[in-house]
């Protein structure tokens, strides 16, 4: 069975703090997919990124960056310089297909940065 | 316009009521989703649809009833909902090669 585990359920940072939001997952699957989600106030989850597991290059995008260590089976997430903008609850996911068709999520972490 | 619409974004409904919830998305994706978000549980997957035909429950009960009409449309029909069932329901289509795209979600509440 899959699981994800996203220890922190709530983070408050003051703007341009960098933060990271950690992301442990459990799989038997060789091949799988990790994803993180946003998800603002409006209620909507807006995709970040996807991950392969065959690819455990870290990858960078603008303020954020995410760290991939199949050796820990974590998948965590930086935003460095946080803006309030980034205040949101953010999910961590996993699937066994490309598409994600059907994601096992964490429980979220609530990122609130103050100004 | 989005992706994905969901109406009603809001619903308050009766135990002993029936209502629908809508799901529209304008990708030209083949799959779509029903995942629901309770306040103390993680998002879960209830359904998914490929070519309109269902290809996962996950362990969903009754009261709840999806149908896809087409590949752009999605219900859930509702009824005989429990209090414990208010929650966020929301929409997702996608397809290979493709990640999940999400609707807002429609926030329902049973009394």
């Amino acid at each position: 069975a899959q699981k994800v585990t996203q220890a922190q359920t709530e983070i408050s940072v003051v703007e341009k703090e960098d933060v990271t939001l950690d992301c442990v997952y459990e799989t038997r699957d060789t091949t799988y997919y990790l994803f993180w989600y946003k998800q603002p106030p409006s209620g909507e989850l807006v995709f970040l990124i996807r991950r392969n597991s065959f690819d455990e290059q870290n990858e960078i995008s603008g303020r954020y960056s995410w760290n991939f260590q199949k050796s820990t089976s974590s998948f965590n997430f930086t935003i460095t310089a946080s803006q309030v903008v980034d205040s949101a609850v953010y999910f961590c996911a996993l699937s066994d297909n490309e598409a994600g068709n059907m994601l096992t999520f964490g429980g979220g972490t609530r990122l609130m940065v103050k100004p | 316009e989005t992706g994905v619409t969901q109406t009603p974004r809001h619903l308050v409904m009766g135990m002993t009521n029936k209502k629908s919830l809508k799901c529209e998305q304008h990708l030209g994706h083949n799959a779509m989703y029903w995942y629901k978000q309770s306040a103390k549980k993680p998002l879960e997957l209830m359904f998914v649809y490929n070519f309109k035909e269902q290809t996962e429950n996950n362990s969903v009960p009754s009261r709840f009833s999806p149908e896809c009409p087409n590949s752009s449309h999605l219900f859930l029909h509702l009824h005989t909902l429990q209090p414990e069932d208010s929650a966020l329901y929301l929409c997702a289509g996608g397809g290979e090669g493709t990640e999940a795209f999400f609707g807002q979600g429609t926030r329902l509440t049973v009394v």
